[in-house]
This record gives structure tokens, C-alpha cells and sequence, in this order.
């Protein structure tokens, strides 16, 4: 099953309203990584996080990697119609001696313009 | 830099029929990994291939092979096609052995009938 959970599943807000999704997993992870599918779309490298504590900013996103490396968030300050998509957490997870990614469900953002 | 491509973008096959995809990676990129993406269960890994060699797989059955050639392109392959195979197949390239940030085809819809 999944392990790597993210919450909420689904998110609709009002344009300028902000946005914030979360991502937890039951094993410390090495980084965590975020990635953006839009409608239609597929999903696009967005972030790479790999220190305790880390915080980074991309313009109006800001993302965090817990101090125990078992959680991260993304947080959208202001959201546009533009923000509009899924949000993918992803963590390697070692299996048989080798690292894979475990993607999260998601978070599905609907912005109300 | 050219980004990955996928082939076919959609395809449309018969219950028991065989299917094979296509990825060719970004230049310099020597490892690939397969997803199934469905609404219900959301990115799931396949298996990943790092100079030729399968080095990962995911919770699929038998039917799910793939293989990498020498110039790093990958195809896989489904046989004996169900119902539930239906899902977008996504292919992502990655630089080296550790689970680097994935860049993503666009994806081959395959619906099976």
C-alpha cells in the first residue's frame, strides 16, 4: 500500500485564498520531492528537499521538510486559477537494496476565479 | 534539451490482446522508471531501468515487462490486456542511480476494451 500518505485529497479555494497540502511518511526519508500535474497534463518536477528543517521558496509557493524528515508541506500564498492541479509529494523508499520513488496520492486544487 | 517522449500517445486495445510502449529518455539520462496512473490508485511505480538493467520493480503482475536498450530508450510491455490495465502509462528519466527528480513523458493513454 501507499506509504507515503498526503491530505487533503481534494482542496477547492477562492482565487487569493491560500493553499497548503501535506505529506507524511512512516519512515524517515533521505528527501522529499514535489511534483505538479495539471489537467491533462503530466507530472513536473517542481522541488527537491533533502535537509532537516529545510524551507524553500519558489515565488508565491513555500515548501518544508519536517525536522524528523518524516513530513513535508506545500504551501501557496495567494493562489491563482494558474495553481490550478494536482500536488504530488514523493519519497524514496528503499525495497530489495534499491531506492524507488513512492509518490502520495495527491492533492487535487480547484480554484474558484 | 529535448524532454521525454512517449509512443503512442493513445492506444486503444482489445481484452487479451499484447501492448508495447515506447520511451525514449532525456539525452544523458541513464535511468528510467514506469508509472500506471488511474484515478483510483493514484502514481504507481512499475519499475525503473538503469543501463539495461531492471534495477526496482513495483507490485504488477507478470504481464508487466520491460526492458532498456543500450541507448537508453525503454519500452514495456503488457500482455493478456484487461480491463483494468486501462490507465495513463508514464514513463520518467532521471540522471543517475539515486532516485534524482523524475522528468516525465506526457504519457500513453491506453484504454482497453
Amino acid at each position: 500500500g501507499q506509504q507515503v500518505m498526503q491530505i487533503p485529497q481534494y482542496q477547492h479555494v477562492q482565487e487569493g485564498e491560500d493553499f497548503t497540502t501535506y505529506c507524511n511518511s512512516s519512515t524517515t526519508l533521505s528527501n522529499i520531492q514535489w511534483y505538479k500535474q495539471r489537467p491533462g497534463g503530466h507530472p513536473v518536477f517542481l522541488i527537491q528537499l533533502v535537509k532537516s528543517g529545510e524551507v524553500k521558496k519558489q515565488k508565491r509557493l513555500t515548501f518544508q521538510f519536517g525536522e524528523a524528515k518524516k513530513n513535508s508541506s506545500l504551501h501557496i500564498t495567494a493562489t491563482q486559477t494558474t495553481d490550478v492541479g494536482t500536488y504530488f509529494c514523493a519519497g524514496p523508499k528503499t525495497q530489495g537494496g534499491s531506492e524507488k520513488l513512492v509518490f502520495g496520492k495527491g492533492t487535487k486544487l480547484t480554484v474558484n476565479p | 534539451k529535448a524532454g521525454v517522449t512517449q509512443t503512442p500517445r493513445y492506444l486503444i486495445k482489445t481484452r487479451g490482446q499484447q501492448v508495447t510502449l515506447s520511451c525514449s529518455p532525456i539525452s544523458g539520462h541513464r535511468s528510467v522508471s514506469w508509472y500506471q496512473q488511474t484515478p483510483g490508485q493514484g502514481l504507481q511505480f512499475l519499475f525503473e531501468y538503469f543501463s539495461e538493467t531492471q534495477r526496482n520493480k513495483g507490485n504488477f503482475p507478470g504481464r508487466f515487462s520491460g526492458r532498456q536498450f543500450s541507448n537508453s530508450r525503454s519500452e514495456m510491455n503488457v500482455s493478456t490486456l484487461e480491463l483494468g490495465d486501462s490507465a495513463l502509462y508514464l514513463c520518467a528519466s532521471s540522471m543517475g542511480q539515486r532516485t534524482y527528480e523524475q522528468y516525465f513523458g506526457p504519457g500513453t493513454r491506453l484504454t482497453v476494451t
